[in-house]
């Protein structure tokens, strides 16, 4: 079975444009979560989506970052304009309906962003 | 104060060594707990659930503190392919995961 992907891989962009990042969960995952690590500090949590539904996006840190699951498969996250301070590394997770101890998050590769 | 506190190390160990990590949360109403495993560039992997009367799973231990707001991972009979980032996890509530900075581990000949 596939893991979740996530791309691209590496993205380099200046200050001021725009970077859209891809994730699609593992096949009949609904939830779905975004994550980051910015260099030197711990993973911290973005959103998280229920299929199409955003559940939970308390940690996006501002106004210039967009999710979207349309269609409650893959999802989007675009970052406009970039910041300096918005490099680092974006992890999406899925898991399986519902909640619960033993609701294991799976993670994809990372997409490492560089913001110049 | 983060709310997943864990000694970043290294903690350089020969193989064969036992070694253990701890970790604090700051949240009482904390529900679940985690340890996960990070390989350099590559993403979080569970390694074990840590359960209030303790659980193991081949060479490491998991044991959870819930007065103490204090969680540990033992690993015994070290291996060099133990070598990797890891990483104290909480989750609250809902399916948010509370990550610690990590600890890691170098196992050397």
């Amino acid at each position: 079975e596939a893991g979740v992907t996530q791309f691209p891989s590496h993205s380099v962009i200046e200050k001021g444009q725009t970077v859209t990042l891809r994730c699609d969960p593992i096949s009949g995952h609904d939830n779905l979560y975004w994550y980051r690590r910015v260099m030197g500090k711990e993973i911290k949590f973005l959103l998280h989506f229920v299929k199409e539904s955003k559940q939970d996006e308390s940690g996006m840190p501002n106004n210039r970052f967009l999710a979207e699951r349309t269609g409650g498969t893959y999802s989007t996250l675009k970052v406009q304009p970039a910041e300096l301070e918005d490099s680092g590394v974006y992890f999406c997770a899925s898991s399986q309906p519902g909640q619960g101890v033993n609701n294991e998050q799976f993670f994809g590769p990372g997409t490492r962003l560089t913001v110049l | 104060r983060k709310e997943v506190e864990q000694d970043p190390g290294p903690f350089n160990v020969p193989e064969g060594a036992t070694v253990a990590f701890n970790c604090t949360y700051s949240n009482s109403a904390s529900q679940s707990f985690f340890w996960y495993r990070q390989d350099c560039r590559k993403e979080p992997k569970l390694l074990m659930s840590v359960y209030s009367s303790g659980n193991e799973d081949g060479r490491f231990t998991a044991q959870l503190n819930r007065a103490s707001q204090y969680i540990s991972l033992l690993i015994r009979d070290s291996k060099l392919s133990d070598s990797a980032t890891y990483l104290c996890v909480v989750r609250r509530g809902g399916n948010k995961l509370t990550f610690g900075t990590g600890t890691q581990l170098k196992v050397e000949l």
